[in-house]
């Protein structure tokens, strides 16, 4: 069974600290693994995706690596600010699902002054 | 680019009604679209999958009867949600395919909070 999982579940920080995030999966056979932002009450927004060859992808405060051996992620956010305060969700796509999509539960992360 | 809107973003509506959901793809056409369920503080949950022309696909456990899927354009698909009761409350998100160069990327709609009383 295809399954993702994301750790920690919630995250509390300090504005100005980094953080990672972490992301397990055993989804087969292997296409694509995004990263997305969902605000409360508001659509996920994508912030990377990376597929089997790329091992890091930058986007501006945002890295996500991808250890595609031991089906690993992780996002790092440097410097975080307020508006970081959102879920984190970690999805990886199977190849020839037409599209369908396995969600992580997500990192809720909380920054604070 | 790639810009998937809802409408509406917010409704409130008696037990009983029927409630329309509208999703769009604004820039780009979408031979598939995707709906999801979210409830608090959990992850999304497919519902279905839409295909411009064809009838839906509904994941298991999911009532066709109760959730209405028309995908009659490239550009639009729209969720009905019929005779609505208050356990159908909730968030409710469409995505839209795009193909590129790395495959198919699915991009989001903002969501449309649905509250029946």
């Amino acid at each position: 069974k295809n399954q993702v999982e994301q750790s920690p579940q919630s995250l509390i920080i300090l504005e100005g600290k980094n953080c990672t995030l972490q992301c397990n999966y055993t989804v087969s056979p292997f296409s694509n693994l995004r990263w997305y932002k969902q605000d409360t009450g508001r659509g996920p927004v994508s912030l990377t995706i990376m597929t089997f060859s790329e091992n890091t992808k930058s986007n501006g405060r945002y890295t996500a690596t991808l250890d595609a051996d031991t089906k690993q992620s992780s996002l790092h956010i440097t410097a975080s600010q307020l508006s970081d305060s959102a879920s984190y969700i970690c999805v990886v796509s199977a190849t020839g699902t037409a599209s369908k999509l396995t969600f992580g539960t997500g990192t809720r992360l909380q920054v604070t002054l | 680019g790639a810009v998937v809107s809802q409408h509406p973003s917010r409704v409130i509506c008696k037990s009983g009604t029927s409630v329309k959901i509208e999703c769009r793809s604004l820039d780009f056409q979408a031979t598939t679209m995707f709906w999801y369920r979210q409830f608090p503080k959990k992850s999304l949950m497919l519902m279905a999958t839409s295909n411009e022309g064809s009838k839906a696909t509904y994941e298991q456990g999911v009532e066709k009867d109760k959730f209405l899927i028309n995908h009659a354009s490239l550009t639009l698909s729209t969720l009905t949600v019929t005779s609505a009761h208050p356990e159908d409350s909730s968030f409710y998100i469409c995505s839209a395919t795009r193909t590129s160069g790395i495959g198919n990327e699915q991009f989001f709609g903002p969501g449309t909070r649905l509250t029946v009383l």
